[in-house]
């Protein structure tokens, strides 16, 4: 079966730092991706693991660990802009990408 | 390069009635997907294509939900008759075929569908 879990709901404060997590029970991984998704708009790629590590992509990071089953999204210096929801989705040897329910990240001023 | 064109973007109709959904992936894009997102939910793959033919369909709802890619270029979505759980926006995406690196999907702007 395929089960990704994500936290509900976060908040933090512009300027300051957030960590997203997402663990996942699937059969089969090829890679665990990231994205970013503001209210009534589709979502949009922000990053990719598919070895063990951190990847870092300007103010987002993202790492992995396969042997947990866990990765995070690090976001640094968050803007207002950055208020939204982040989809951890892992993809399969076919393609076919699962997503996680999305954690509703609000960054107050 | 142009992204994943859908139409039409908001929909509103009765119970029981038919809706279809068009959708137009990046060129050169072989794998084209559906997906079903409810309100405050992660997007639920419906169906997953490559070229024209079905690769995963285990979640579609068949009785009520059926979805074609005739020429392995453009797709359609069809519900008949709808239900009100059906209120969701229906997100088309596309990839390139596996293989390399990367190789992230790419969401149009969805099809808001809401059943009353």
């Amino acid at each position: 079966g395929q089960n990704i879990d994500q936290p509900t709901e976060m908040t933090a404060t512009e300027g300051a730092i957030v960590q997203i997590n997402c663990t996942y029970q699937t059969s089969g991984f090829n890679g665990l991706f990231w994205y970013q998704q503001h209210a009534g708009e589709a979502p949009t790629f922000l990053s990719y693991n598919v070895l063990d590590g951190l990847e870092e992509k300007g103010r987002f990071s993202s790492f992995l660990s396969r042997s947990k089953g866990y990765s995070y999204l690090l976001l640094k210096e968050l803007q207002m802009k950055d208020s939204a929801s982040y989809l951890c989705a892992v993809r399969s040897p076919q393609q076919n990408f699962v997503f996680g329910p999305g954690t509703r990240l609000s960054v107050l001023p | 390069e142009a992204g994943v064109a859908q139409s039409p973007r908001y929909k509103i109709i009765e119970k029981r009635q038919s809706v279809a959904f068009w959708c137009n992936p990046i060129s050169g894009h072989a794998t084209l997907y559906w997906y079903q997102q409810i309100l405050g939910q992660g997007p639920k793959l419906l169906i997953q294509f490559q070229n024209n033919g079905v690769v995963d369909d285990s979640q579609l709802p068949k009785d009520r939900f059926s979805a074609e890619r005739l020429k392995g270029v453009d797709s359609t979505l069809k519900i008949q008759p709808a239900k009100l759980e059906d209120s969701a926006v229906y997100l088309c995406a596309s990839s390139l075929a596996p293989g390399g690196r990367g190789n992230t999907i790419y969401f149009g702007e969805g099809s808001w569908l809401t059943v009353v």
